[in-house]
């Protein structure tokens, strides 16, 4: 497998569960990232860990929890999620240095529908 | 605060023929600006960048062009094909950390 790997693909789901995104990067990258990408809105940065370490939370809800284990693997955990949650969650890698960074690989995406 | 508008929202032209995609940043110390393709079902793909200290870069039937003064830069495509029918967002990075200000997405149709 190469690039960015997000599962699952699709994911349905009622407000009192609780569920887990997966992001796995075999690029070597030193940050990633996750996104909510929602319908004519412009993406919608949630989380950053740079060498594993959680360097910016924009205001996320409690609801939504991150964890980074390692380099290569970002998951995401969810728990009593609201509709207006669904949304099209993407996991993206980057190599950052001094200067910043120049150029994200995104994943495919969890399409995530709260019901 | 840092934003970055983005027009059209949806564009469609004649294969064929060109197509601009503008967008427009407010923080004057942005200096990265790259261009993404989303076509259906996939995440977000860089396609081309530039950077402030130029004014214009080419790939193939792809081109950018970044004017600081007036804080726009567009995303020129030629000769388009059905290919090019996507989703594109533009992206500026900000003065206040290393991440990307995006673009709300021009979808774009390429008609047959």
């Amino acid at each position: 497998e190469t690039g960015v790997t997000q599962t699952p693909r699709h994911l349905v789901m009622g407000m009192t569960n609780k569920k887990s995104l997966k992001c796995e990067q075999h690029l070597g990258h030193n940050a990633m990232y996750w996104y909510k990408q929602s319908a004519k809105k412009p993406l919608e940065l949630m989380f950053v860990y740079n060498f594993k370490e959680q360097t910016e939370n924009n205001s996320v809800p409690s609801r939504f929890s991150p964890e980074c284990p390692n380099s290569s693997h970002l998951f995401l955990h969810l728990h009593t999620l609201q509709p207006e949650d669904s949304a099209l969650y993407l996991c993206a890698s980057s190599q950052e240095s001094r200067t910043g960074n120049y150029g994200y690989t995104f994943g495919s995406g969890t399409r995530l529908t709260v019901v | 605060g840092e934003n970055v508008e983005q027009h059209p929202s949806t564009l469609s032209v004649q294969e064929g023929d060109s197509a601009v995609i503008k967008c427009t940043y407010s923080d004057s110390a942005s200096n990265y600006f790259p261009w993404y393709k989303q076509e259906l079902g996939k995440g977000p793909q860089l396609i081309i960048d530039i950077r402030s200290n130029v004014g214009e870069k080419k790939d193939q039937r792809i081109a950018v062009t970044l004017n600081k003064t007036a804080k726009h830069f567009s995303l020129h495509i030629t000769e388009t094909q059905p290919e090019d029918s996507a989703v594109y967002f533009c992206a500026a990075r900000g003065r206040s950390n290393y991440q990307l200000i995006w673009g709300a997405g021009t979808k774009l149709i390429i008609k047959p």
